[in-house]
């Protein structure tokens, strides 16, 4: 069964604050993963693409990966109330870059004024 | 550029009834994708057209779901003799043929099956 885990929240960080979000996989030939925004009520938007191990960032965004611990996370630094969405970890676990993405279910934050 | 689109937005039908949702990708997307959010829950992967090769149907729940894209383009998804169970959201998303493979979502069609 190939599964994608998150933290289903809600995680409730104050305005400025770092949000820190994490992700599990279960298949170790991963290679492409993603995090996408969802607001209530509107379809996922990409936030961010990561395929190799370490640090990619951008902008206040920063996705980590560590394949050896089947490990993926986000960082939102200076978190904004327009941060405040259900964020999707997804993964293709077809070893390439085409294929369908396994998705978690999402960990949904809050960013309070 | 122009993004996904799908069709209808919203589509309400009674228990037993077929529906057909269209998706239009992304120009010179070759990949398109189906997937189903039900309320509270992740996306749910349906079927996957790349090209012209097969497509990959591993995730239709039932045969009572079937999916065609004509042209290369544009796909409709078919729901038969639907049930209550098959409310949710259906999403389409594209991508090219990249080391990216990044897939774009397009707005949804919300299912609501009385």
């Amino acid at each position: 069964q190939k599964e994608v885990e998150q933290n289903s929240g809600p995680l409730s960080v104050p305005e400025g604050a770092i949000a820190s979000l994490n992700c599990t996989y279960s298949d170790r030939g991963s290679q492409s993963f993603f995090w996408y925004r969802q607001y209530s009520g509107k379809s996922p938007e990409l936030i961010m693409s990561i395929y190799s191990n370490g640090d990619k960032e951008d902008g206040r965004f920063t996705a980590q990966l560590n394949k050896a611990s089947q490990y993926v996370s986000l960082l939102i630094r200076d978190s904004q109330p327009s941060d405040s969405a259900t964020y999707l970890c997804a993964v293709n676990m077809g070893g390439g870059s085409q294929g369908n993405l396994i998705f978690g279910k999402g960990t949904k934050l809050s960013v309070k004024p | 550029g122009a993004g996904v689109s799908q069709s209808p937005s919203n589509k309400v039908t009674e228990k037993g009834k077929d529906v057909e949702l269209r998706c239009d990708p992304i120009s010179g997307h070759t990949a398109l994708y189906w997937y189903r959010q039900s309320l509270g829950q992740g996306l749910e992967f349906l079927i996957y057209f790349q090209g012209n090769s097969a497509p990959d149907k591993s995730g239709l729940p039932s045969d009572r779901f079937s999916a065609e894209r004509t042209g290369g383009s544009v796909s409709t998804l078919t729901i038969q003799r639907t049930q209550q169970e098959d409310s949710a959201v259906y999403l389409c998303a594209s991508s090219s043929v990249s080391r990216d493979g990044t897939q774009y979502f397009g707005p949804g069609t919300r299912l609501l099956v009385l």
